[in-house]
């Protein structure tokens, strides 16, 4: 079966600008999660949805958000970008409920911001 | 809170030798332990998990990893290198609830030189 999908795969934008990214879990997968990946910070939990609803969050400001739509697809925004939002954005999804359930993640969106 | 500690940051091994990487953990109790391997610009592989049960578990690639309660540790090994295992490696823990937050090491570059 198709595993996550990301799109898009690379994005550049400009401080002060918004960014929208999306991704489309596993096929009856119902759980999403976002991850944040930099050098510096290492990969960092960002939130995580369940049936439309944001169950978990990280430490990330508000100008981080996300939402999932009936269909399990979710997408994360960003808003007012700076350049240290520059980043790999990783989505997993996962099929909760399970006892042997784990995260299978994307191949993620790499966004620059200049 | 749980967190994970991978004290190598990088680790050249030759191929054919034998690796191990290191990983422990913090948690209150027993947590969920997965190792995922990443190669340059792509998303998170699972190469093995821990829930219960055998602390010794197998996973793809010839990989294998022992999960030691009294030490909190979940080290990974594998007995003989191949050059195509040069990529980056993570512990991630995560907790025994309902949402799917995983809390990652800071990873372990291998490369396998010839």
């Amino acid at each position: 079966k198709a595993g996550v999908t990301q799109t898009p795969r690379y994005l550049i934008k400009t401080r002060g600008q918004q960014v929208t990214l999306s991704c489309s879990p596993i096929s009856g997968h119902r759980s999403v999660s976002w991850y944040q990946q930099t050098p510096g910070q290492g990969l960092q939990f960002l939130f995580e949805y369940f049936s439309e609803t944001q169950r978990n969050k990280g430490n990330f400001p508000g100008r981080f958000s996300g939402r999932q739509f009936s269909n399990s697809r979710s997408e994360m925004n960003v808003s007012t970008l700076e350049l240290g939002d520059s980043a790999l954005y990783l989505c997993a999804s996962s099929f909760p409920g399970r006892e042997n359930t784990e995260a299978f993640f994307g191949q993620g969106t790499r966004l620059t911001v200049v | 809170a749980q967190s994970v500690t991978q004290p190598d940051i990088h680790i050249t091994v030759s191929e054919g030798a034998s690796l191990e990487l290191r990983c422990n953990y913090s948690y209150g109790a027993t947590p969920y332990l997965f190792w995922y391997v990443q190669s340059p610009g792509q998303g998170l592989q699972l190469l093995l998990k821990y829930f219960s049960g055998d602390t010794l578990v197998q996973g793809i690639k010839g990989f294998e990893a022992e999960f030691k309660r009294s030490q909190s540790s979940f080290n990974l090994r594998k007995p003989s290198v191949h050059w195509s295992d040069a990529a980056e490696y993570f512990c991630a823990v995560g907790a025994r609830s309902n949402d799917y937050k995983l809390s990652f090491g800071a990873g372990t570059t291998v490369t396998v030189r010839a």
